[in-house]
C-alpha cells in the first residue's frame, strides 16, 4: 500500500523555469491537498481539490496552479518559479469527514536559484 | 484570530525520559484537535485526532490531552526512545471544515542517548 506518492523528491530550478510535481494516492480519497513548507512556519495550503476536476485556492496560491483530471492524481505547476518558492512541497489526501485524518507524502524539496 | 500555537518550541531529553508538548488554539468553531508527528526529511504522520468530548487518547507511548473550556491540549510522551526524535505538529481545522487546517509551528524534540 503505497499511500501517498510524490515525485520528484528533489529539483533545483533556474529563475524563471517552469515544472510540475506530480502526486498520486491509492487510498480512494476524495480530497487532495497542496501545501509548502517553510523554516519557522507552520504548513500552509497552496491548493486543494475536492473531487475530480475541481480545484480550489488555499492561503497562499500566487504563482502555483493545479489540476486534478483523475481522482487519484494532483498536479502543482510552477510556470516561471522565482526564489520565494524554494520550499518543502508536501501533498496530502484524505476522505471529507472532518474526523478523518490527512495522509501526507514524503515531500518534494524545491531550490530556485 | 485563528491560530494555534504550541510551546516549547525545541526539547532536548535523555533517553528514557518522558515530557509534555503544549498547544493553545483560539480557532472557532471547534470539531476536532490533531497531532502529528513529523520526522526530518519526511511528512507529517497522524498521531491522533480529538474531538470535542474526548479528554484523553493514547496511541502507545503517545497520550494526548483536550481541555475544549480553556482551548489547550498537550501531548504526553512516556520513556522517550531515540525514534521519538521529530517535530510534533499540533493541527486545528477552522470552521469545521476538512479543507481548511490550521498548523502550529510544531516542537522540535531531540531525544539523546
Amino acid at each position: 500500500n503505497a499511500g501517498v506518492t510524490q515525485t520528484p523528491k528533489f529539483r533545483v530550478l533556474k529563475t524563471g523555469q517552469s515544472m510540475t510535481l506530480l502526486c498520486a494516492q491509492d487510498m480512494n480519497h476524495e480530497y487532495m491537498y497542496w501545501y509548502r513548507q517553510d523554516p519557522g512556519m507552520g504548513l500552509r495550503l497552496i491548493h486543494y481539490s475536492v473531487g475530480e476536476g475541481t480545484t480550489a485556492k488555499g492561503e497562499v496560491p500566487d504563482g502555483y496552479n493545479v489540476s486534478r483530471l483523475k481522482k487519484q492524481n494532483f498536479l502543482l505547476g510552477l510556470e516561471s518559479a522565482a526564489p520565494s518558492q524554494t520550499s518543502v512541497y508536501f501533498c496530502a489526501s484524505s476522505y471529507p469527514d472532518i474526523l478523518y485524518g490527512y495522509t501526507f507524502g514524503s515531500g518534494t524539496r524545491l531550490t530556485v536559484v | 484570530k485563528n491560530q494555534v500555537e504550541q510551546s516549547p518550541q525545541s526539547l532536548i531529553i535523555l533517553e528514557g525520559k518522558n515530557c509534555t508538548l503544549q498547544c493553545n488554539y483560539t480557532v472557532s468553531p471547534f470539531s476536532n484537535l490533531r497531532w502529528y508527528k513529523q520526522d526530518t526529511g519526511r511528512g507529517p504522520v497522524s498521531l491522533t485526532i480529538m474531538t470535542f468530548s474526548e479528554n484523553t487518547k493514547s496511541n502507545g507511548r503517545y497520550t494526548a490531552t483536550l481541555d475544549a473550556d480553556t482551548k489547550q491540549s498537550s501531548l504526553h510522551i512516556t520513556a522517550s526512545q531515540l525514534s521519538d526524535s521529530a517535530s510534533y505538529i499540533c493541527v486545528v481545522p477552522q470552521g469545521g471544515s476538512q479543507g481548511n487546517l490550521i498548523f502550529g509551528k510544531g516542537t522540535k524534540l531531540s531525544v539523546k542517548p
